[in-house]
């Protein structure tokens, strides 16, 4: 079975600065989906960004960027430019295309915190 | 607006008590989800609905009855608690399990529900 493992559960940076958070997961499949999730305090998950497997470039959305390492089966989030309101809860999740509900696996998730 | 409102927000309920929880959407999507958020613990998948129909039941207990009377509603019936369900109940959406999940999911805010 797949896991996601969230090694860091808080995290802080200073405001403008950047952070890397940090994702590993098992598996034996070779195509795969790859999410990170922010939950806020107002706890609705947001979808940051997401990764296909089979794509080798790393995806990027305005100021988040991702360093997906295949091999190493790593899939970091890295945050530019930190600001106040990307405090929150950020999980890194997984989807295997072979199960037929399609559904997520998450990891335990990180905290981030911003220091203004 | 997050496009997928769920009600009430926060419960508090005894353990002989029986209470609903509702989740709403208007994305127009097929396929809706219950999620449990412990603290500290990734997110479990309870159950999972397709076109009205429940394609998922994960190890779920029976005192959780879902309903999902069309794609707009979904519901979780409680019954006959333990302390330890208290948690963050998450519903998400998508446009159906086949298609366009590799774009992630559309979560609503949760009910804090806390058992006495």
């Amino acid at each position: 079975a797949q896991t996601v493992t969230q090694s860091q559960p808080e995290m802080s940076v200073q405001e403008a600065e950047t952070v890397t958070l940090s994702c590993t997961y098992d598996t034996s499949e070779s195509d795969y989906y790859l999410f990170w999730y922010k939950q806020p305090p107002s706890r609705q998950m947001i979808l940051v960004i997401r990764q296909e497997a089979y794509k080798q470039q790393n995806a990027t959305e305005n100021r988040f960027s991702v360093n997906f390492q295949k091999a190493a089966k790593s899939f970091s989030l890295k945050i530019s430019d930190s600001q106040l309101g990307d405090a929150a809860m950020y999980f890194c999740a997984y989807r295997s295309p072979m199960d037929s509900n399609y559904q997520l696996i998450w990891g335990a998730g990180t905290k981030l915190i911003i220091k203004p | 607006e997050t496009g997928v409102t769920q009600t009430p927000r926060h419960l508090v309920m005894g353990m002989t008590n029986k209470k609903s929880l509702k989740c709403e959407q208007h994305l127009g999507h097929n396929a809706m989800y219950w999620y449990k958020q412990s603290a500290k613990k990734p997110l479990e998948l309870m159950f999972v609905y397709n076109f009205k129909e429940q394609t998922e039941n994960n190890s779920v207990p029976s005192r959780f009855s879902p309903e999902c009377p069309n794609s707009s509603h979904l519901f979780l019936h409680l019954h006959t608690l333990q302390p330890e369900d208290s948690a963050l109940y998450l519903c998400a959406s998508s446009p159906s399990l086949g298609t366009g999940n590799n774009y992630g999911y559309t979560f609503g805010s949760g009910t804090r529900l806390t058992v006495v």
